[in-house]
């Protein structure tokens, strides 16, 4: 079974200080991903990438920036964060959808983040 | 552009009934279309997904999805529902390795 694994699991901000969340995939794939879930908006894609060195932006980049120095992990980084960022964190991991990739993503636990 | 709409955010319905949730995409090229469902306080897990073929894709949980190209829906259908069905399900649609979710259904059924 894929293993995500998300840190931290919590984490508590003031605003303006820069946070970092950390992803770590165990099962090679190709493509990860960081999503926010909010109330009322589901989740929305903020940064993406398809291999090491890579990375691209999703739909609300603003604010955030991501890094992939390996194929195992996947930052995202608030470089000044603000209490709108305040929300929950779900990392993913998956490859293309091929004759025997199914495409699914597997999602981490989520880091929930309060900025003060 | 690609976007998913679930137009639905919340359906109660009782134990034993038939549940549908609707789900509407909108893309330019053939959709690759999926479920995704988050039990209360968990993260998200994979339910099924629609590639190419039978329009209508089975999935874990007893769950299948009917694909209808021409009202570009997918609709998760189950029956009967049970009470542990309760969670928030989550339509996807990826394209050129971008998944993009609907805003999500809240399921609640009542035993």
């Amino acid at each position: 079974e894929a293993a995500v694994t998300q840190s931290p699991r919590n984490k508590v901000a003031v605003t303006g200080g820069k946070v970092t969340l950390s992803c770590n995939q165990t099962n090679n794939h190709n493509n990860m991903y960081w999503y926010r879930q909010d109330t009322g908006h589901g989740l929305r894609l903020i940064h993406y990438s398809y291999g090491a060195g890579s990375t691209e932006k999703g739909d609300i980049p603003d604010g955030y920036k991501a890094s992939r120095p390996s194929q195992e992990n996947f930052s995202l980084i608030l470089e000044l964060a603000t209490p709108s960022q305040t929300s929950v964190y779900f990392c993913a991991s998956g490859d293309a959808i091929t004759g025997e990739n199914t495409g699914q993503l597997y999602f981490g636990e989520g880091s929930k983040l309060t900025v003060l | 552009a690609q976007s998913v709409d679930q137009p639905d955010a919340h359906v109660t319905l009782s134990e034993g009934a038939s549940l549908e949730l609707r789900c509407s995409y909108s893309y330019s090229a053939a959709p690759y279309l999926f479920w995704y469902v988050q039990y209360p306080g968990q993260s998200l897990q994979f339910l099924l997904k629609y590639i190419t073929g039978d329009t209508v894709v089975k999935g874990t949980k007893g769950f299948e999805a009917e694909f209808r190209k021409s009202n570009s829906s997918f609709n998760l259908k189950k029956s009967p529902a049970h009470w542990s069905d309760s969670a928030k399900y989550f339509c996807a649609l990826e394209g050129r390795a971008k998944l993009t979710f609907g805003k999500g259904t809240k399921l609640s059924v009542k035993s």
